[in-house]
């Protein structure tokens, strides 16, 4: 059953501390992607990454770190330089190769900041 | 600032009513485009993609390409209240990396 899998579902970081989302696909997809969506916000793009060990800052990477060490596993960590990180985190990924790009999402996790 | 613009709504629309939703890019270079359904706390879901211009139908849905108005639009025919979420329009700006530029989407009503 291929998909893309995020864990945990929901997680309480208190002030100060690292806190690491991950993200996992089985869909063979080159592509990977982070976004962060605050409340009545679209998406914003928070790194990306096309091959292993590869990837780019997007549109609001300050306080955010990714790493690439495999095709399948794409981690977020949310550091102590992020001052307002509760929102709803999506992962993304795409092959890259296919007709048209299709971007396919996770079911997401929710950070809340005590 | 390459631009993805939605009316952010609510649109509201009696059950099996039309639905049609707008979106507005600004990138001329633009390539591919997707519709994604969003429900409440939920992540986003695709819905259609379409990338010539005219129509794509694909059962209740519709999607509609105008590349030199810059304009794509999605028709939802007999509505009915499970499709109330919010559509959120995307672009892929291909320009040798694969990025993507959503709207903040229209949230759409279906009134039963």
């Amino acid at each position: 059953d291929g998909g893309i899998t995020q864990s945990p579902k929901y997680l309480f970081r208190k002030e100060g501390q690292n806190v690491t989302l991950s993200c996992e696909q089985n869909l063979n997809h080159d592509a990977m992607y982070w976004y962060r969506q605050d409340p009545g916000q679209g998406l914003r793009l928070i790194y990306y990454s096309q091959i292993v060990n590869d990837f780019q800052k997007g549109d609001i990477a300050e306080g955010y770190s990714v790493s690439r060490e495999k095709k399948e596993s794409f981690p977020l960590t949310v550091t102590s330089a992020q001052k307002n990180p509760t929102a709803f985190y999506l992962c993304a990924s795409t092959g890259g190769r296919s007709s048209y790009n299709e971007q396919f999402f996770g079911p997401g996790t929710r950070l809340t900041v005590l | 600032q390459k631009e993805v613009e939605q009316n952010s709504g609510p649109l509201s629309v009696p059950e099996g009513a039309i639905a049609s939703l707008n979106c507005t890019y600004s990138d001329r270079g633009s390539q591919s485009f997707f519709w994604y359904r969003q429900y409440s706390g939920k992540s986003p879901e695709l819905i259609m993609f379409i990338y010539s211009n005219g129509d794509k139908e694909d059962g209740r849905f519709t999607a509609q390409l105008n590349k030199a108005s810059q304009y794509v639009s999605l028709l939802i025919r007999d509505s009915q209240p499970s499709d109330s979420a919010t559509y959120l329009c995307a672009v892929n700006i291909v320009s040798g990396t694969y990025k993507y530029i959503f709207g903040t989407g229209t949230r759409l009503k279906v009134l039963a």
